[in-house]
């Protein structure tokens, strides 16, 4: 199994709802990522998890809080968001964080808009 | 600061050569890396380079001068398919990949 999955595949929120979005992956990578991106630009990192640990925030607000509940899930909770945090939401994980080589695998991604 | 150029977008004709450019200035190197992004899906891997000179995969080959900050993907036969963007990513000191703003390839008839 090659695949990183991720759920729902869209998602249409107004500013006071809560949603979780969740990153599923049985390759048996450590690492596991979130990543924004918004229409013509790269991805933006958000989070790393490394062993199930956040080794990474990237000044990311509150309104966005990660979870990894074991090596293979990683969710990201929203609440309050506002309407610039449309974006695509990209799932990504890779064998471990660091190393010379570290290809990372995409999920999908999530199409998030906030009304 | 850490900066990676490539063109913002390339267009060519199907069944030609495309060779598109990136350049970068990142603290410390590890690798770099060419993904494929078609419009609204997740990108995917392509190729990585860590060592000097040309990989090739098919249709596609990625070359690497780390003394000159510089790599190229060059796709062959180009076929329809192929439009997408193309982005460059460079995994720097911390292993973190610092990505390039893409590349948009158009394929005309």
């Amino acid at each position: 199994d090659t695949e990183v999955t991720q759920t729902p595949k869209h998602l249409v929120m107004g500013m006071t709802n809560k949603k979780s979005l969740k990153c599923e992956q049985h390759m048996g990578h450590r690492a596991m990522y979130w990543y924004k991106q918004k229409a013509k630009k790269p991805p933006e990192l958000m989070f790393v998890y490394s062993y199930e640990k956040l080794s990474i925030n990237e000044s990311v607000p509150s309104r966005f809080s990660p979870e990894c509940p074991n090596s293979s899930l990683l969710n990201l909770h929203l609440h309050a968001l506002q309407p610039e945090d449309s974006a695509l939401y990209l799932c990504a994980s890779s064998q471990d964080e660091g190393g010379s080589y570290n290809e990372q695998f995409f999920g999908p991604g999530t199409r998030l808009t906030v009304l | 600061g850490q900066n990676i150029d490539q063109p913002t977008e390339m267009t060519a004709t199907e069944g030609a050569i495309v060779q598109i450019n990136c350049t970068y200035q990142t603290s410390g190197f590890n690798g770099l890396f060419w993904y494929q992004q078609h419009a609204g899906e997740a990108p995917t891997f392509l190729s990585y380079n860590v060592l000097d000179g040309l990989e090739e995969k098919g249709r596609f080959s990625s070359f690497l001068s780390r003394s000159k900050g510089y790599s190229y993907l060059l796709l062959k036969e180009l076929q329809m398919k192929d439009s997408a963007s193309y982005l460059c990513a460079v995994s720097d000191s911390n292993y973190q990949l610092i990505w390039g703003a893409g590349t948009k390839l158009i394929i005309k008839p």
